[in-house]
């Protein structure tokens, strides 16, 4: 069965500290592996998608399929990067099964 | 351009009364969904509908129903609410080419069954 896995309920750092929210994955297939955030009062959007190998607002995302990881990393963190993160696997025609959702909370 | 537009976005019910959320996008796109976020637990999905015409279970349909009602608007239906069904429910619409991931989400509605 699918399943995405994030450790962390809630991460706090201060402003300037590396950031790494986890995530893992299971599937049998080949994993196509997204992170979504919520800012406070906003809507849950697309912050960045493996295939892109993108860097967003300073996030990077790597895929290991060794690991099964798909962990995001900021190397200096930002207050305005406080959210809510939700690490997504995509099984086919855009289900996304998303993970528990990990707190990031940057203190000044 | 509003997007993805959800009504009501607060809604009070007692055990076995009945509503439907509504939901409308207005990007064209062909594939809409309906998830719940619980505390906990993350979004997960209840129904969902690859195009006009058709829909389909996800992973929490049980006492549910769903209508896509033409390519806007796919509304979500509780035909006897139970306290189990308090969450937080979100649509989404999303073009449907393969592996593009991005959901566009609406603001939400805050259902509490009492």
């Amino acid at each position: 069965a699918q399943r995405v896995t994030q450790p962390e309920k809630l991460l706090s750092v201060f402003k300037g500290a590396p950031v790494e929210l986890k995530c893992n994955y299971s599937y049998s297939g080949s994993p196509e592996l997204f992170w979504y955030v919520q800012y406070s009062r906003q809507r849950l959007q697309l912050l960045l998608r493996h295939i892109s190998r993108e860097s967003i607002k300073g996030f990077t995302a790597d895929l290991n399929k060794g690991e099964t990881s798909f962990h995001l990393k900021k190397p200096f963190a930002q207050e305005e990067d406080s959210a809510m993160y939700y690490c997504a696997l995509s099984t086919g025609f855009q289900k996304l099964v998303f993970g528990t959702g990990t707190r990031l909370l940057v203190s000044p | 351009n509003a997007g993805v537009t959800q009504t009501p976005k607060f809604q009070v019910l007692k055990t076995g009364q009945s509503m439907t959320l509504q939901c409308a996008q207005d990007m064209n796109h062909n594939s809409m969904y309906w998830y719940r976020q619980d505390p906990g637990m993350g979004l997960r999905l209840i129904y969902y509908s690859a195009s006009e015409g058709t829909t389909d279970k996800g992973e929490v349909p049980n006492g549910y129903n769903v209508s896509r009602l033409n390519k806007r608007e796919f509304s979500l239906r509780l035909e006897s609410a139970a306290p189990s069904q308090t969450s937080v429910y979100f649509c989404a619409s999303s073009v449907e080419v393969a592996g593009n991931g991005e959901l566009f989400f609406g603001e939400g509605s805050r259902l509490t069954v009492l």
